[in-house]
């Protein structure tokens, strides 16, 4: 069955430098999600994606985040800056033909900002 | 806004007993989806199952069924004849009708017992 890939798996970087978490949605999905987990708190919605640009976003997706679809398969979130609250596991999701159908999601990039 | 709260950060079961999560969520919404995702250890989101808010009759899945009251803004899981593939991160979540984001609860972490 088709899945949602994402890499790494884990990321260590220095506070103030630039990360970019990877994934492979679902190869004929359309729209693209990501969102994070900060250790013990819920899973919050950060930025959907469709038609290459984005469709929503929440006030946490400020300027220091931006999303990319470089290819036809890859999905990108870069942190152009890393503060250390942005420690947290990063999940992307995709769905297939409408915003409101079932989103998959990979299994998440543990971020650590040091 | 919308908020989901599950109340059980954590529960143990022992196998083929049955088991029920609770979740309340607020919204002034009258169409939106319900949803329930199964983390395990160290794996992906996976939906469990959905639950239209304009059908009135519970949705099931195999072994799982949820109990929807509306009127009341409640969204429990049942899980009959648990195994021991059920333990994961329980989540309950809610999005709006012709929205794409999902809101999810903190979560309710299952253990089911040899």
């Amino acid at each position: 069955e088709p899945e949602v890939t994402q890499t790494p798996s884990h990321q260590v970087t220095q506070m103030g430098q630039e990360v970019i978490l990877r994934c492979v949605p679902i190869s004929n999905h359309l729209y693209f999600y990501w969102y994070r987990q900060i250790l013990g708190q819920k899973v919050e919605f950060l930025v959907s994606f469709y038609n290459n640009e984005i469709s929503e976003k929440s006030e946490i997706f400020d300027d220091q985040f931006s999303v990319e679809r470089p290819d036809g398969s890859n999905f990108t979130l870069k942190i152009r800056s890393t503060k250390l609250e942005d420690s947290a596991m990063y999940f992307c999701a995709s769905s297939e033909g409408t915003p409101q159908g079932t989103q998959y999601f990979g299994p998440g990039t543990r971020l650590t900002v040091l | 806004a919308q908020t989901v709260t599950q109340s059980q950060p954590e529960m143990s079961v022992q196998e083929a007993e049955t088991v029920t999560l609770s979740c309340t969520y607020d919204t002034s919404e009258n169409n939106y989806y319900l949803f329930w995702y199964k983390q395990p250890p160290s794996r992906q989101m996976i939906l469990v199952i959905r639950q239209e808010a304009y059908k009135q009759q519970n949705a099931t899945e195999n072994r799982f069924s949820v109990n929807f009251q509306k009127a009341a803004k409640s969204f429990s899981l049942k899980i009959s004849d648990s195994q021991l593939g059920d333990t994961a991160m329980y989540f309950c979540a809610f999005m709006k009708h012709r929205d794409d984001k999902i809101i999810f609860g903190k979560g309710t972490r299952l253990h089911i017992l040899p």
